[in-house]
């Protein structure tokens, strides 16, 4: 079964920059797309379509892509970005999706 | 405002049935493209599964750990997305969100948990 993978944690200072990376195969043909979830609330939309940012979300947060690997980066990141981030994307096929293994964040 | 509201989660023995609801409301629903995804308790997120709009064909997918045991259905009359769930097991405890995902996953509903115990 396809897989993304993260890593378990990241640690950043306020005001520092963050990046999370995600692998997997079939990225160079698919898009990626990154979720923010707080404790005890729903997964939020930060990034979409690799590189896009919906309305409302802070420019701090950015995406890239290249090769199998995806990242998102925080710019700047502020304490309340604390979170766990999560990839998504599909499998080659374009039918079958999978998130990522999740990525704990940190600032302090 | 895009809302998805959850219902029907409970307990459940292992072996039994249950049927999630989404109620859709602040966007076209027949139009959507929408998925289901679970997260168990202090687990990450995973994908169960999507249902296409029946304008572009209906089809459904799903991932392999529920595939054969979970139906996906839509009723557009009423703006509301189904989760039936068949021979349901341990590993099926988690909390499920209904989201609309017609380029990626956008928008999330709050969850409904289920929970598989004897």
């Amino acid at each position: 079964s396809y897989e993304l993978t993260q890593p378990p944690s990241v640690s950043v200072s306020p005001g520092q920059t963050a990046r999370i990376t995600c692998s997997g195969d079939a990225l160079p043909k698919k898009y990626a797309y990154w979720y923010q979830q707080k404790s005890g609330q729903a997964p939020v939309l930060v990034i979409y379509e690799d590189t896009k940012r919906p309305s409302g979300i802070p420019e701090r947060f950015s995406g890239s892509s290249s090769g199998t690997v995806a990242t998102l980066t925080i710019s700047g990141a502020q304490v309340e970005d604390e979170a766990d981030f999560y990839c998504y994307s599909a499998d080659s096929s374009g039918n079958l999706f999978v998130f990522g293994t999740g990525t704990k964040v940190t600032v302090l | 405002e895009v809302q998805l509201v959850e219902s029907g989660g409970g307990l459940v023995k292992p072996g039994g049935s249950l049927r999630l609801s989404c109620a859709a409301s602040g966007f076209t629903f027949s139009n959507a493209w929408m998925s289901w995804v679970r997260q168990a308790p202090g687990k990450g997120l995973e994908w169960v599964g999507r249902i296409v709009s029946e304008t572009d064909g209906g089809r459904t997918d799903y991932a392999a750990p529920v595939k054969g045991r979970f139906t996906i259905s839509r009723d557009d009359s009423k703006n509301t997305l189904f989760l039936q769930m068949n021979n349901l097991k341990i590993e099926d405890t988690a909390v499920y969100y209904c989201a609309t995902d017609s380029a990626g996953i956008e928008h999330w509903g709050q969850g409904t948990l289920i929970t598989v115990s004897s």
